[in-house]
């Protein structure tokens, strides 16, 4: 399968701080990145659709202005939570479509990054 | 809207047994349906994916069957091992978007 890293795993803010979440698409390009947020217990939720060289498609109810999403190249998209509360604390997974699959045939996932605010 | 829903939530079961998962969505037009597992506090790994026009896929231990018309799907798990214990997520891919299931936990103790 592919390999998809993220960096940080696990980082620890103080509430009104950005951070960013980067995910990497290591053996293949990808035009399209996902980006899943699950809160703790409870299952995956889509929150955008990273697309390379434009602006990302958000999910109903997902504001766009705190979740910026960057698809910069074809392996690399970031996802920067900006003036972080509490509440956004979660784990955050993106998956990438390989161009190579038809109709996004298959999904692969990096390994998650654990974000708490304190 | 597509709705996916496991049953049981929760399964503690001892070692050596065999065990079905369930996985129901509301809308069967999907493109395929794919099981995951994932361990406390890490990311998903792929077990099994099914195309919509397939019935079932087996990997070991594993197998999992697909009725898309009746907006089915189970994952069977052959002689659990407390190594099987993990949370057990399915996902249906509608258009571009894959929509998880509620997962099932699942503790296979020795």
């Amino acid at each position: 399968g592919a390999v998809v890293s993220q960096h940080p795993s696990r980082v620890i803010c103080k509430s009104g701080t950005s951070v960013k979440i980067e995910c990497r698409s290591l053996d293949f390009q990808a035009t399209t990145m996902f980006w899943y947020r699950q809160f703790p217990k409870q299952s995956l939720m889509l929150m955008a659709t990273s697309n390379e060289g434009s602006k990302a498609t958000y999910e109903q109810g997902v504001e766009k202005d705190k979740f910026l999403i960057n698809h910069a190249s074809l392996t690399l998209s970031t996802l920067t939570v900006t003036s972080a509360h509490p509440e956004d604390s979660s784990f955050y997974i993106c998956s990438v479509p390989p161009r190579s699959r038809v109709s996004y045939n298959e999904q692969f996932f990096g390994p998650g990054t654990r974000l708490t605010v304190l | 809207k597509q709705e996916v829903t496991q049953i049981p939530a929760a399964l503690s079961v001892p070692e050596g047994e065999n065990l079905v998962l369930n996985c129901s969505f509301t809308d069967s037009a999907i493109y395929n349906l794919q099981w995951f597992r994932q361990d406390p506090g890490k990311g998903l790994t792929s077990l099994l994916l099914i195309q919509s026009s397939q019935r079932e896929q087996t990997s070991g231990r594993l197998n999992a069957s697909l009725d898309k018309s009746s907006g089915r799907s189970t994952l069977y798990i052959a002689a659990s091992q407390p190594g099987d214990s993990a949370t057990y997520l399915c996902a249906v891919l509608n258009t571009d978007k894959l929509i998880f299931g509620t997962g099932t936990r699942l503790q296979v103790f020795p």
